[in-house]
């Protein structure tokens, strides 16, 4: 079985700080990991995905995150937040056997002060 | 194209009654899912399609659920003799088969049952 958990539902930064959003995840296959955004009663987009190959991976809007298999982490981080970058985020884990079927962490809002 | 599109947006029923929802996907896309997610949480898998067939059904699905495919193309959701638990955001997503990890969402169906 897959599970996410990520840490902390609500992180608040600083205009220009740095992100950081946690995700760790379990499971007993080699997982894909995705991050995905939200925001208020609108689908969810795609930041960024793991699948195979480098560990680290760049997504849109300036994300990126790191798979790091030996921690089961795969955190996501900008290094300047910036106002439209307030939103809700998901971390999610699937396997390529898995019909494409997405496992979603709980989520973490992020605030985002002047 | 335009994406995912999910019909309707918003939805106010009362209990007992019966609710569908309609999702378009992507059209080259032959992989639909279906995800419900409720206030502060992440969206839980439903179930999915490839082509008209339903190939996978989560245990929350319960036989009030109901969820077709009939030509591949579009789906519709049905929920009969609604319970206020049921008031949540329905998500459709939709992916190639050769699953790369992008699965891109619809803006929802947010049902709320009275």
């Amino acid at each position: 079985a897959q599970s996410v958990t990520q840490l902390g539902s609500h992180v608040s930064v600083s205009e220009g700080a740095l992100v950081l959003l946690r995700c760790n995840y379990s499971s007993s296959v080699p997982p894909y990991l995705f991050w995905y955004v939200q925001y208020p009663n609108q689908g969810l987009q795609l930041l960024l995905k793991y699948t195979t190959g480098a560990t680290l991976v760049k997504g849109i809007n300036g994300f990126e995150a790191e798979f790091k298999k030996s921690e089961t982490s795969f955190h996501l981080t900008k290094p300047s937040a910036h106002m439209s970058d307030a939103a809700e985020y998901f971390c999610a884990v699937s396997h390529y056997n898995q019909g494409g079927k997405l496992i979603f962490g709980q989520g973490t809002e992020l605030s985002v002060k002047p | 194209d335009t994406g995912v599109s999910q019909d309707p947006r918003h939805k106010i029923t009362k209990r007992g009654q019966n609710v569908t929802f309609r999702c378009d996907p992507i059209s080259e896309h032959n992989r639909l899912y279906w995800y419900r997610q409720t206030l502060g949480q992440g969206p839980e898998f439903l179930t999915y399609f490839q082509n008209e067939a339903q190939l996978e059904k989560s245990r929350l699905l319960s036989d009030r659920f109901s969820a077709e495919r009939p030509k591949g193309s579009f789906s519709t959701l049905e929920i009969q003799r609604t319970e206020q638990g049921d008031s949540a955001m329905y998500l459709c997503a939709s992916s190639t088969q050769d699953f790369n990890g992008e699965a891109f969402f619809g803006q929802g169906t947010r049902l709320t049952v009275v």
